[in-house]
């Protein structure tokens, strides 16, 4: 199957400024899962995106949000962004076959300066 | 509220020198129970899901199996190609398809 793709790979940002990660879901995928993986610590449910809306959020401040675009693209942006926010964000795609899995993207670096 | 614990956090092996990771969970009705694996700065790589108490999968030198509270993965004789950090995960017949993630165990092979 088609890959999930993320954009850009690494990203450096300083504290307080604004960062803007894309992703594509496998293709004719309508769900897009967005994961924040600090180091050392396990994924943490961000947000989900289904058909254009966010269907669910995880316990992540406001300043985390994003978007579905029409062609199921989407985006995460994080605003006045923090030390610790520095991580790798991973976006994913229900696999097919039905086996409930998820295909992942390769993921966005995200290190705040 | 759902929560998945693995453990050990990590484990250092000898090429051939069988082994476990135990991965402890509580849902609220179980969809399914995922195996990844995942290598160093790159995303996770689905390996298994189980679907009910008593279920096992097989993939290579990777057996996955379950409980109603636990779920193993066993490492027969492994190899240093299989060094990486393997991440047990949930899902829910509630909330999507959001999966909630283990912390992982890093595994090492020494050859």
């Amino acid at each position: 199957e088609a890959g999930v793709t993320q954009s850009p790979t690494h990203l450096i940002k300083t504290r307080g400024q604004q960062a803007t990660l894309r992703c594509s879901p496998i293709s004719g995928h309508t769900s897009v899962y967005w994961y924040q993986q600090a180091l050392g610590l396990g994924l943490q449910f961000l947000l989900w995106y289904d058909e254009g809306e966010e269907r669910n959020r995880g316990n992540f401040p406001p300043r985390f949000s994003g978007r579905q675009f029409p062609n199921y693209s989407s985006e995460l942006n994080v605003n006045a962004l923090e030390l610790e926010d520095s991580a790798l964000y991973l976006c994913a795609s229900p696999r097919e076959g039905g086996d409930y899995g998820y295909t992942f993207g390769s993921g966005t670096r995200l290190t705040v300066v | 509220e759902d929560q998945v614990t693995q453990s050990p956090e990590a484990l250092r092996l000898q090429e051939g020198e069988s082994s476990s990771l135990n991965c402890s969970y509580t849902v609220s009705g179980l969809r399914g129970l995922f195996w990844y694996r995942q290598d160093p700065g790159k995303g996770p790589e689905f390996l298994f899901t189980l679907y009910s108490a008593g279920e096992e999968k097989e993939k290579e030198r990777l057996k996955a199996t379950l409980t109603k509270k636990e779920s193993f993965l066993h490492i027969t004789a492994p190899k240093p190609e299989d060094s990486a950090t393997y991440l047990c995960a949930v899902q829910a017949h509630t909330g999507g398809f959001k999966t909630i993630f283990g912390a992982g165990t890093r595994l090492f092979v020494k050859a």
